[in-house]
């Protein structure tokens, strides 16, 4: 089955850049799309087919994917960015992977 | 406006049944496949099952295989998930997601319903 991995946190200082990786076996060949999770709310797509953002996603958040590796880049990360966040992929075996989740913090 | 309003969810036995319920209103439901996604308590997201816009395909993850089914009501804009044989490790949060036409992810989502698998 295909998996995705993403490392568990990432630490970063407001106004920082912070970068979230995904990584699966071919993932460049594949569009990866990312989402946002903040405590007791439900997942909000905030990059797709690697690297288009949704109407009303704040241009700080930018995506890229290539090799194995796919990333969410936060630039000028604010406050209201510490989120969980996800990686997502479509496999033709496995159909519709998540990542574990990367738990943003703003510091 | 997009609007996914999931309801069903509740406390259930171990190899109890239990049936989701998506409500969806601001869209064409009928153009659109659609998923359940759930999140054990503190846990990731886990895709569950899809449905193609037409009823016409099912999708399952292994995990669920053989115990839940996927169904959806063009006519009422409803998508269901009918959950049989029902373990502790389904417990979670259980979304309903609209996928984006074609593109394999999803672009809207429901609050969720809590479903508790416990004796």
């Amino acid at each position: 089955s295909y998996e995705l991995t993403q490392p568990p946190s990432v630490s970063v200082s407001p106004g920082q850049t912070a970068s979230i990786t995904c990584s699966g076996d071919k993932l460049g060949d594949k569009y990866a799309s990312w989402y946002q999770q903040k405590p007791g709310q439900s997942p909000v797509l905030v990059i797709h087919q690697d690297i288009k953002r949704p109407s009303g996603i704040p241009e700080r958040f930018s995506g890229s994917n290539s090799g194995n590796t796919a990333t969410l880049t936060i630039s000028g990360t604010q406050a209201m960015d510490e989120a969980d966040y996800y990686c997502q992929a479509w496999d033709s075996n496995t159909f519709w992977v998540f990542g574990g989740g990367t738990k943003l913090t703003v510091l | 406006e997009v609007q996914l309003v999931e309801s069903g969810g509740g406390l259930v036995q171990p190899g109890g049944s239990l049936r989701l319920s998506c409500a969806t209103s601001g869209f064409i439901f009928s153009s659109y496949a659609m998923s359940w996604v759930r999140q054990a308590p503190g846990k990731g997201l886990e895709w569950v099952s899809a449905i193609s816009a037409s009823g016409g395909s099912t999708y399952y993850a292994d995990s669920v295989k053989g115990r839940f089914t996927i169904s959806r009501d063009n006519s009422k804009n409803m998508l269901y998930l009918q959950m049989n044989s029902l373990r502790a490790e389904d417990t979670a949060a259980y979304y309903c997601a609209k996928e984006d036409r074609g593109e394999n992810h999803f672009d809207y989502w429901g609050q969720g319903t809590l479903v508790t698998v416990s004796s």
